[in-house]
């Protein structure tokens, strides 16, 4: 079973479009993140739920909006999607707190915007 | 924001060679993690740090958390073909509130071991 699982794993699609990315963990964790990794690797934390509240919100346009619906989903809707969001987006779980666990990151979503 | 230098940006070895990166920090953090990522994958956890100064081993994976809590290093020993990957560190504050959970990654190491 896996435990962080993204769909889709590739989204192709043209600018202006609206589009979503699926995100949920089985590892019973309280806190989910989505993760940017731009072409040359690096990567950086846009949001960050915890319990379905919103923690996190690194600066990013508020054409990105997650949602949590429970504690073991997140997904990201992206509108009016220009060529700069071409890059791959990381869902990840983590227990935080004494005896918690590190950031558990789902196989990735590569989106190309043309 | 916190930023991580991580160095070097890419290593080309001979299989059963070792290996040492490392990232530094203009600030402290609580929490050292090094990552890596195989290709049309997530990075995996590899190795965790939560005490400056601590030397942490996971099988030929060497790690530590500066005593300054702005640095740490990652040594691989006697590498292999599957260590090729991309290596990241990563810090976090686990200060709450707005940090909570945060990670602030480097910018990666890409190793390469030729057989």
């Amino acid at each position: 079973d896996t435990a962080v699982s993204q769909t889709p794993k590739y989204l192709v699609t043209q600018m202006g479009n609206d589009k979503s990315i699926k995100c949920e963990q089985n590892l019973g964790h309280d806190t989910m993140y989505w993760y940017k990794q731009d072409s040359k690797k690096f990567l950086k934390i846009m949001f960050s739920y915890n319990n379905k509240e919103l923690i996190i919100n690194e600066t990013v346009p508020n054409r990105f909006s997650p949602k949590s619906p429970d504690k073991a989903h997140l997904n990201l809707h992206i509108n009016s999607l220009e060529l700069g969001d071409s890059a791959v987006y990381f869902c990840a779980s983590s227990q935080p707190g004494w005896g918690g666990t590190e950031a558990f990151f789902g196989q990735g979503t590569r989106l190309t915007v043309v | 924001g916190q930023q991580l230098n991580q160095s070097p940006q890419s290593m080309f070895i001979q299989e059963g060679e070792d290996v040492s990166m490392n990232c530094t920090s203009s600030s402290i953090f609580n929490t050292w993690l090094w990552y890596k990522q195989d290709p049309g994958e997530g990075p995996v956890l590899l190795i965790a740090l939560y005490k400056a100064g601590e030397l942490t081993s996971n099988g030929r994976l060497t790690a530590q958390f500066g005593i300054t809590r702005k640095d740490s290093f990652l040594n691989i020993s006697a590498s292999i073909p599957s260590d090729v990957g991309i290596y990241f560190c990563a810090g976090r504050l686990d200060a709450g509130g707005t940090s909570y959970g945060k990670l602030t990654f480097g910018q990666g190491t890409i190793l390469t071991v030729h057989p």
